[in-house]
């Protein structure tokens, strides 16, 4: 089992560009979640889903949009990249709210 | 205002050695606590999920404890190794937003031959 996959690893763009981060998960999943990480702070909670189909806001989900279409995928939009954005990006997965989430590697994004 | 605060913020110590960090919080309604190592370079790993009625939980050598009526947890690391260097971070549950886990800072701890 691969658990949960995240592409890219490591990405650089310019302000203004877009692009999107995959997350997949093997585990058949109900929940997923997308996180930032930024330094001497606690991750923060972008976006989530409760299933497919839906996706909900976090605690800082502005210049960010999700999709889940499938049940075992979640993407991140950045329609309009800003340097503000430049940070670590982690998914997550769990099979219930009060069970483990299982994260993926990180995505690390910089934007210039 | 729902936070979780961890100290120290950084700790080394020789292997073999024990060591203990703490997590104190004021998320409220409190659901679970949970405590995840997270290595350099990596995403963060469970370690241990603490209800309200359970006061340790052990995984291996790591050992957890929660007091829900001062709000502290701490995570015990016995006899530590190498591999024990990574941040460990706290995490706590709300009852009404189950969604929407309330993250420490961590504590980056160094583990030295």
């Amino acid at each position: 089992n691969a658990g949960v996959t995240q592409t890219p690893k490591f990405r650089v763009l310019k302000t203004g560009q877009s692009m999107t981060l995959l997350c997949a998960q093997d585990m058949n999943h109900e929940y997923m979640y997308w996180y930032r990480q930024d330094p001497g702070m606690g991750l923060r909670l972008i976006h989530y889903s409760v299933g497919e189909g839906t996706t909900a806001k976090g605690e800082v989900p502005d210049g960010y949009n999700v999709s889940r279409l499938k049940k075992q995928n979640f993407l991140l939009g950045l329609e309009s990249a800003a340097p503000s954005q430049t940070s670590v990006y982690f998914c997550a997965s769990s099979r219930s709210t009060v069970q483990p989430q299982h994260f993926g590697d990180g995505t690390r994004l910089s934007i210039l | 205002k729902n936070q979780v605060e961890q100290s120290p913020q950084s700790l080394i110590i020789l292997e073999g050695k024990n060591c203990t960090l703490q997590c104190n919080y004021t998320v409220s309604p409190f659901s679970n606590l949970r405590w995840y190592k997270q290595d350099t370079g990596r995403g963060p790993v469970s370690l241990t999920i603490m209800t309200f009625s359970e006061n340790t939980k052990s995984n291996g050598r790591y050992t957890a404890t929660l007091d829900a009526d001062t709000k502290q947890s701490s995570l015990h690391i016995t006899a530590s190794q190498l591999s024990d260097s990574a941040s460990y971070i706290c995490v706590v549950s709300r009852m009404d937003s189950s969604y929407k886990l309330i993250f420490g800072s961590g504590t980056r701890l160094l583990v030295r031959p």
